[in-house]
């Protein structure tokens, strides 16, 4: 089990849907992540929050809002998806930006969008 | 090792050997370097740490090895064991950066 929970697990969604992915966190950090996983690639960033304020946006596309309502929650508001958005999407933590300390992921929500 | 690349490396070991997994970097400011398992249907699980002002760390049945020279990072597992069949990512963070920048994985497969 990780110390960092993800919800739902899988997700599938319709291109007209609107739906939101949950992350929460019971560690005490203040950095919190969303990244996208492809099969068989490695994680990339797309949001960084720290101290519940958005960091870092990779320039990814609107149809995509992150939110974080408080320190140990995060959330991913999806709004008229792409099949090419289906994918592993990964919450993460760390204790604060930028130390150099590990992030903490969860299992992330296998999203497919049909 | 890992490489840039649309295919997996991937490395396949028998149960009870020694497997080394390598990751090649480019940044010489990179200062913090970590080791991440990931199981199938599962998130990147940390491993171990170092930082630049150290050339070995050793952990539970795991040694990472850092060689700044060439830009190497290494990670040993000792007596591998089923459960330690994943893939395997290294990352990297230079201290003015603000993200972790990810190698391209290797699959670790252990035949028994």
């Amino acid at each position: 089990d990780t110390e960092v929970t993800q919800t739902p697990k899988h997700l599938v969604m319709g291109m007209t849907n609107k739906k939101s992915l949950k992350c929460e966190q019971h560690m005490g950090h203040r950095a919190m992540y969303w990244y996208k996983q492809k099969a068989k690639k490695p994680p990339e960033l797309m949001f960084v929050y720290s101290y519940e304020k958005l960091s870092i946006n990779e320039s990814v596309p609107s149809r995509f809002s992150p939110e974080c309502p408080n320190s140990s929650l995060l959330n991913l508001h999806l709004h008229a998806l792409q099949p090419e958005d289906s994918a592993l999407y990964l919450c993460a933590s760390s204790q604060v930006v930028f130390l150099n300390s590990p992030l903490h992921f969860g299992n992330g929500t296998r999203l497919t969008v049909t | 090792g890992e490489s840039v690349g649309l295919h997996l490396p991937t490395l396949s070991v028998q149960e009870g050997d020694n497997s080394i997994i390598n990751c090649a970097y480019s940044n010489s400011a990179s200062d913090y370097f970590i080791w991440y398992k990931q199981e199938s249907g599962k998130g990147p699980q940390f491993i171990i740490d170092i930082r630049s002002n150290m050339d070995k760390r050793q952990g539970q049945r795991v040694t990472v090895l850092l060689n700044k020279t060439v830009k190497h990072l290494s990670l040993q597992i000792a007596a591998t064991q089923p459960g330690d069949s994943a893939v395997y990512f290294c990352a990297e963070k230079s201290g003015s950066a603000r993200q972790l920048t990810f190698g391209s994985g290797t699959q670790l497969t252990v035949l028994p």
